[in-house]
């Protein structure tokens, strides 16, 4: 079945790169996503990557997939205490709807 | 583990009709839920976050008249769609976090289909 793992927690300094692991069964998936849940706030959706692609950056962050691998890692740049947080990796393969992660904690210390 | 339970997973109705689709936190207490929405082809996107005892919070351009949400338990939220229309046809899926927001339970979803 689908499943998509996530290591449970990161911890980091202010001003550190922070990169945090994802990986995934279905190697049909069209599109990996990247979702952000902030303390009581539903999530939100950061970046995403569409399957043909290796990497995408957007300012601060810059997501890898290594298709071989199905291996998806986001990296926070220049991390801020505002970045902690609750991040979900999420696959959708055609068709079907999104299969999370279990989400990893990122905190951020000053 | 803790488990998050949402039905029905599919439900077909016809047009101007309500439809009721329920979210159970199984072995913990959740003051708060989320409702989301996800179109084909589309990410999930927030609709509204449910709070046990007060009014939910709606995001914006959601309509709050016609999706009601009600949280009326520790361990339940519902969402009716009201009047429901084809275009309303969608797959809606809720999440519970626990307590400190440690980690987020999702429930299997519930494909909406208005004919």
């Amino acid at each position: 079945g689908e499943d998509v793992e996530q290591s449970l927690f990161l911890s980091v300094r202010e001003g550190d790169s922070s990169v945090i692991n994802c990986t995934y069964t279905d190697s049909s998936s069209t599109y990996l996503y990247w979702y952000k849940q902030e303390p009581g706030a539903g999530l939100q959706l950061l970046t995403y990557i569409f399957s043909n692609m290796d990497m995408k950056q957007d300012q601060r962050l810059t997501v890898l997939l290594n298709k071989k691998d199905k291996h998806l890692s986001l990296r926070i740049a220049d991390t801020q205490t505002g970045d902690s947080a609750i991040y979900f990796c999420a696959e959708s393969p055609p068709g079907s709807t999104l299969t999370f992660g279990k989400g990893t904690m990122l905190l951020v210390s000053p | 583990g803790a488990v998050v339970s949402q039905h029905p997973s599919w439900v077909i109705c016809k047009s101007g009709t309500s439809v009721k689709i329920e979210c159970r936190s199984l072995d913990f207490q959740a003051t708060t839920m989320f409702w989301y929405r996800q179109f084909p082809k589309q990410s999930l996107m927030l609709m509204a976050t449910s709070n046990e005892g007060s009014k939910a919070t709606y995001e914006q351009g959601v309509e709050k008249d016609k999706f009601l949400i009600n949280h009326a338990s520790l361990t339940l939220s519902t969402l009716t769609v009201t009047s429901a229309h084809p275009e309303d046809s969608s797959f809606y899926i809720c999440s519970a976090p626990r307590i400190l927001n440690t980690e987020a339970f999702f429930g299997q979803g519930t494909r909406l289909t208005v004919v």
